[in-house]
């Protein structure tokens, strides 16, 4: 069945420094892949989001690249400041009949220390 | 554009009563997908649906739980007979028509089971 894993569970990084936080997925007909941030009793918001005809896609100090081969995604986020501390989701969307189903990875608890 | 509205925000029931949890999606959006997130876990698939049709409820629990999107008004999502394993934060999302995936999500609610 479809399946979404994530890596790591938790990443603590220094202010400055880079966090990658990396997704596999099991259904190779996926296709659209989006990323979530979500604070501490609020909405998951979407961050940034990568289709499967591209493979790397960068907003500011967010990145996200795509490896289709290995069935492979990461979000990197450079120059990390407090206020990046979240949770965040990946999740990989397909088409099994003509309709579009979101499976989301189990999160990664990002802690940036001043 | 007011987003997903989702209400309560707060739900308190006692076991047995039933627990009804309404989504409005966004304006323009005629697809709505409900989430399970339990405490420190992940995004839970339950079902999807489009106006007056259910589309996928693979992650819906075969009993007490049911779904619905009328032609007016909100999305539902009713539990029946609640115990103390549903309290969970149920979220709602909603994506545009076909062609574009990007979804959405409401603040959610909280149900808590006494």
């Amino acid at each position: 069945g479809e399946n979404v894993e994530q890596h790591p569970s938790t990443l603590s990084v220094q202010e400055g420094d880079s966090a990658v936080i990396k997704c596999t997925y099991s259904d190779s007909a996926s296709n659209y892949f989006p990323w979530y941030k979500q604070e501490l009793g609020k909405r998951p918001q979407l961050i940034i989001d990568i289709r499967s005809n591209v493979g790397e896609k960068k907003d500011q100090r967010i990145a996200v690249t795509l490896n289709k081969t290995a069935k492979h995604f990461s979000l990197h986020i450079t120059e990390t400041q407090p206020e990046d501390s979240a949770v965040y989701f990946c999740a990989a969307s397909i088409r099994p009949s003509g309709t579009y189903k979101y499976i989301f990875g189990t999160g990664t608890r990002l802690k940036v220390l001043a | 554009n007011a987003g997903v509205m989702q209400n309560p925000r707060h739900l308190v029931r006692r076991r047995g009563q039933e627990a009804r949890l309404r989504c409005s999606p966004m304006k323009g959006h005629s697809h709505v997908y409900w989430y399970r997130q339990l405490p420190e876990e992940g995004l839970k698939f339950m079902v999807y649906l489009q106006k007056e049709n259910i589309i996928d409820e693979s992650g819906m629990p075969k009993e007490r739980f049911s779904a619905e999107f009328p032609k007016e008004g909100p999305s539902i999502l009713r539990i029946q007979q609640v115990v103390r394993g549903d309290s969970a934060a149920y979220f709602c999302a909603s994506s545009p028509d076909r062609g574009n995936e990007k979804l959405f999500f409401g603040s959610g609610t909280q149900l808590s089971v006494l």
